[in-house]
């Protein structure tokens, strides 16, 4: 089946720096990529839609200078969390649509396994 | 609006019980697809079913089965026989296909299944 990677599977990192999480779809072409916030305890957030080669789109109450995301490729799409601080500690997901299997008839995607972020 | 409900937060059984998980959603979307994910202590979502909203037939798989009604807009998701390994946080999930293919998950029902 269908792989996707995320790069790094865990970080710690100091309250004002900025932090990089890689999602690289593997075997398939993703036109379409998504990024989940998770809390504790808590149910998947979507925070942002991104679109190979255009803007991302980002959730009701999501900071989108706080949490940059690129789609440069078909293949990557990268969420930069910006000076973050102890309360963006979390769980990132990504989820990549396969663009192979896009119709009505097949609708899929294909989770990464997370990074585990934590703010000191 | 676009919803899933998980009411039951937590279920505890015991070993060998049968066991079902509940997901009410809402859409107005005439074309959507219903997921549920198993996700383990470690974090990683794994798939467990999809189906889409024009194939309302049941599914089983081994020891899983998945009832789907569109007249009361619920896709439960049951485990007979539950064995240690179950135990997990379960998501059931509702796909937009016509918004971009954004996933709505519900608020994660956790079971515990003990020896």
């Amino acid at each position: 089946g269908a792989v996707v990677s995320q790069h790094p599977s865990r970080v710690i990192c100091k309250s004002g720096t900025s932090v990089k999480i890689e999602c690289r779809s593997l075997d398939f072409q993703a036109t379409t990529m998504f990024w989940y916030r998770q809390f504790p305890k808590q149910s998947l957030m979507l925070m942002a839609t991104s679109n190979e080669g255009s803007k991302a789109t980002y959730e009701q109450g999501v900071e989108k200078d706080k949490f940059l995301i690129n789609h440069a490729s078909l293949t990557l799409s990268t969420l930069t969390v910006t000076s973050a601080h102890p309360e963006d500690s979390s769980f990132y997901i990504c989820s990549a649509r396969d663009r192979g299997t896009w119709g009505p008839d097949i609708e899929t995607q294909y989770f990464g396994p997370g990074t585990r972020l934590l703010v000191l | 609006a676009q919803k899933v409900t998980q009411a039951q937060t937590e279920i505890s059984v015991v070993e060998k019980e049968d066991v079902t998980l509940d997901c009410v959603y809402e859409t107005r979307d005439t074309t959507y697809y219903l997921f549920w994910y198993k996700q383990p202590p470690s974090g990683e979502l794994v798939f467990l079913i999809r189906r889409n909203s024009f194939d309302e037939q049941n599914e089983i798989s081994g020891r899983y089965s998945w009832n789907f009604q569109k007249s009361t807009s619920s896709f439960n998701f049951t485990i007979t026989a539950s064995q240690v390994v179950d135990s997990a946080v379960y998501f059931c999930a509702l796909l937009l296909y016509n918004q971009g293919g954004k996933l709505i998950f519900g608020q994660g029902t956790e079971l515990s299944v003990k020896p």
